[in-house]
């Protein structure tokens, strides 16, 4: 079974210009999960999607980034426009639907702003 | 509040036991998970604990769960080179929902 797939898998932009990441979730899993992990700590959850709804978008930062799941499979993350401090790794996860249900990481995107 | 914490780094040597230990804050936490990561890599599951559980023990991980105290741990056991991480606790805290709270990360290296 293929894991959580995400593109690139590295970025470096300057300042001031647009990003955007894009993930591949488990086939059948419903639920979606964008996190940040800035170096020297854990993943904190920036959006939350239930198919193509986002049910907790309430850590994700409105006035730059923004994120859509179109088809309730595919997701992208953007962000516009980039700022120094959004040097992190961004990881996508996975899961089934319902309270609990493991949550599978891809690999994530390293992000360098210059 | 809701808060995860770890020591920040562990050094064994191989062969030995790996103790790692977590700390959490909301006594409402249903389930605790114990995420490992390594360089480059996403986080892989290991292994995850019901809050109504004390003891949980998977080939040569051991998890064991201090409710009272909030304190959770994981013992690797015949620790290899392999192993060398660093390793997320985390807590799920809404019933209901799958929303995950990760502690800083403890980074275990392991000398042959």
């Amino acid at each position: 079974e293929a894991g959580v797939v995400q593109s690139p898998r590295y970025k470096i932009i300057e300042k001031k210009q647009p990003v955007a990441f894009w993930c591949n979730p488990i086939s059948g899993h419903n639920t979606l999960y964008w996190y940040l992990q800035n170096l020297g700590q854990g993943p904190e959850l920036l959006i939350r999607y239930e198919n193509e709804e986002a049910v907790d978008d309430s850590q994700l930062p409105k006035d730059r980034f923004s994120a859509e799941r179109l088809k309730g499979v595919d997701s992208t993350l953007k962000i516009q426009p980039a700022e120094l401090g959004d040097s992190a790794v961004y990881l996508c996860a996975s899961s089934y639907s319902g309270p609990r249900e493991t949550q599978y990481f891809g690999p994530g995107t390293r992000l360098l702003v210059l | 509040g809701e808060d995860v914490e770890q020591s920040l780094f562990l050094s064994v040597r191989e062969g030995d036991s790996s103790v790692i230990n977590c700390t959490y804050t909301d006594s409402s936490s249903t389930y605790l998970y114990w995420y490992k990561q390594e360089p480059g890599a996403g986080l892989q599951l290991l292994t995850y604990i019901f809050s109504n559980m004390d003891m949980k023990q998977d080939q040569r991980l051991t998890v064991l769960l201090n409710k009272k105290d909030k304190h959770l741990s994981l013992r690797i056991a015949d620790t290899q080179t392999g192993d060398s991480a660093i390793y997320f606790c985390a807590e799920s805290l809404k019933e209901g929902y799958s929303t995950l709270t990760f502690g800083k990360g403890t980074m275990l290296l392991v000398s042959p």
